[in-house]
């Protein structure tokens, strides 16, 4: 069956970062991407952004933009978020999503969004001095 | 980008009886929509999507409705396994966005 698996918890200080794995498996890594949403304690979801698989195209929030960056290593078929300079803020469950590509502009932007599904156990991130 | 809005924000609802769920767009995502089950401890699973088809292996017992702005989500009679957080999720438009949330709880 279709899953993804995501590395375990984290405990990191304010400044450091934290690089997140979640590996795919049960179909073809590369005819999907994989989206990253994140969920602070007692709060709702937070797309945090994409990457492609099949070409390493990224999208990302735009306030995560220059902290964060996501890559995949198709040869495990794994992808990765990393995020930088933490702050108590980004205290969250982490998850992967696996996602269909979207078409993109001509400017690299996807033109539409779709449905997550599996989705990653979730990784815990604390971030605490 | 599009807000979406879930309400209530918590409904109490006794086993076996009908929930019902809405999800607004502040414009038409036509049947653009998912929604989402979120278990206490685990990670959103997907329930239903293009508005009214489920997703594999989810029971007959959910339904999902509506297009353009406004969204139903109906859970026939409640099981003791379908109290949890749903979240609805338009795709229309990049990056696709979440509602806030129903919290359905035992009544």
């Amino acid at each position: 069956q279709v899953q993804l698996v995501q590395s375990g918890a984290e405990v990191k200080t304010p400044g450091a970062s934290v690089k997140v794995s979640c590996e795919a498996s049960g179909y073809t890594f590369t005819t999907y991407g994989i989206s990253w949403v994140r969920q602070a304690p007692g709060q709702g979801l937070e797309w945090m952004g994409w990457i492609s698989a099949y070409n390493g195209n990224t999208n990302y929030a735009q306030k995560l933009q220059g902290r964060v960056t996501m890559t995949t290593d198709t040869s495990t078929s794994t992808a990765y978020m990393e995020l930088r300079s933490l702050r108590s803020d980004d205290t969250a469950v982490y998850y992967c999503a696996r996602v269909l590509n979207p078409a993109t502009s001509s400017f690299g932007v996807p033109t539409r969004a779709y449905w997550l599904d599996p989705w990653g156990q979730g990784t815990l991130v604390t971030v605490s001095s | 980008e599009i807000v979406m809005t879930q309400s209530p924000a918590t409904l109490s609802v006794s086993p076996g009886e009908r929930a019902t769920l809405s999800c607004r767009a502040s414009q038409s995502v036509s049947s653009n929509l998912a929604w989402y089950q979120q278990k206490p401890g685990q990670a959103p699973r997907l329930l239903i999507y293009g508005a009214s088809t489920r997703a594999t292996g989810i029971p007959a017992r959910f339904s999902g409705s509506g297009s353009g702005t406004e969204f139903t989500l109906t859970i026939s009679s409640l099981q003791s396994e379908d109290y949890a957080v749903y979240y609805c999720q338009q795709y229309i438009k990049w990056p696709g966005t979440f509602g806030q949330g129903t919290k359905v709880e035992i009544k």
